[in-house]
């Protein structure tokens, strides 16, 4: 168990729909990564925050945004979902921003139909 | 831009090694290694940093050549727990971790 909880573990909707993926980091961890992996693919950065702050993008479509609350948790939304956002979407925490080891969590799998 | 990572497959005899490299166009501040189960999350092995430092499990080994912005993971001795996609994520200046597209091992007993 790494520590950082992720909600809801399975996700099934149709397209066009919004959802919102939740994170709960590592106690004491101030950053938090968001990835995307499609089946059997590998691992895709959407974005990263630290401390409340958006640190890094990576790759996330304008249709996704997130957020990071005072209390660490995070917020991944999801709009106008397509058949090809179906895939498996993990939160990661860390203490520090760089240079540091990872904790994911279990992850979210979504499911667009 | 995304690491290269080879080979992208192997699969190995229990008790036999491996070697899985990760190399970069990019000057490297650092690289990590994950190990990721079918099904499971990433699970950190290690950090190399630039200048010598290692964050990681003992039982992992691995090296990074800063000139040539290339890392190796070393498994030896590999028991079946070993099995699974080792991803390496490399960080350059700008601090975000770019990961490879991983290299899926197979132990057999």
């Amino acid at each position: 168990d790494s520590g950082v909880t992720q909600t809801p573990k399975h996700l099934i909707t149709a397209t066009g729909q919004r959802v919102t993926l939740r994170c709960s980091p590592r106690s004491g961890d101030l950053s938090v990564y968001w990835y995307q992996q499609s089946l059997d693919q590998g691992l895709q950065f959407l974005i990263q925050y630290y401390n409340g702050e958006e640190r890094a993008k990576g790759n996330i479509l304008e249709r996704f945004s997130a957020q990071q609350f005072p209390d660490l948790h995070s917020e991944l939304n999801l709009s106008s979902l397509e058949l090809g956002d179906s895939a498996l979407y993990f939160c990661a925490s860390s203490p520090q921003p760089e240079s540091y080891e990872q904790y994911f969590g279990p992850g979210t799998r979504l499911t667009v139909t | 831009q995304q690491p290269v990572q080879s080979p992208q497959a192997v699969i190995l005899r229990e008790g036999e090694d491996a070697v899985i490299n990760c190399s970069s166009s990019k000057a490297l501040y650092s690289v990590h290694w994950y190990r990721q189960k079918h099904g499971e999350a990433p699970v950190f092995l290690m950090i190399l940093l630039k200048g010598g430092e290692q964050k990681g499990h003992e039982k992992i080994s691995a090296s990074f050549n800063e000139k040539k912005q290339q890392s190796s993971l070393y498994l030896t001795a590999s028991q079946l727990s070993y099995s699974g996609t080792y991803f390496c994520g490399t960080e350059s200046s700008n601090y975000q971790l770019i990961w490879g597209a991983g290299t899926k091992l197979i132990i057999k007993p």
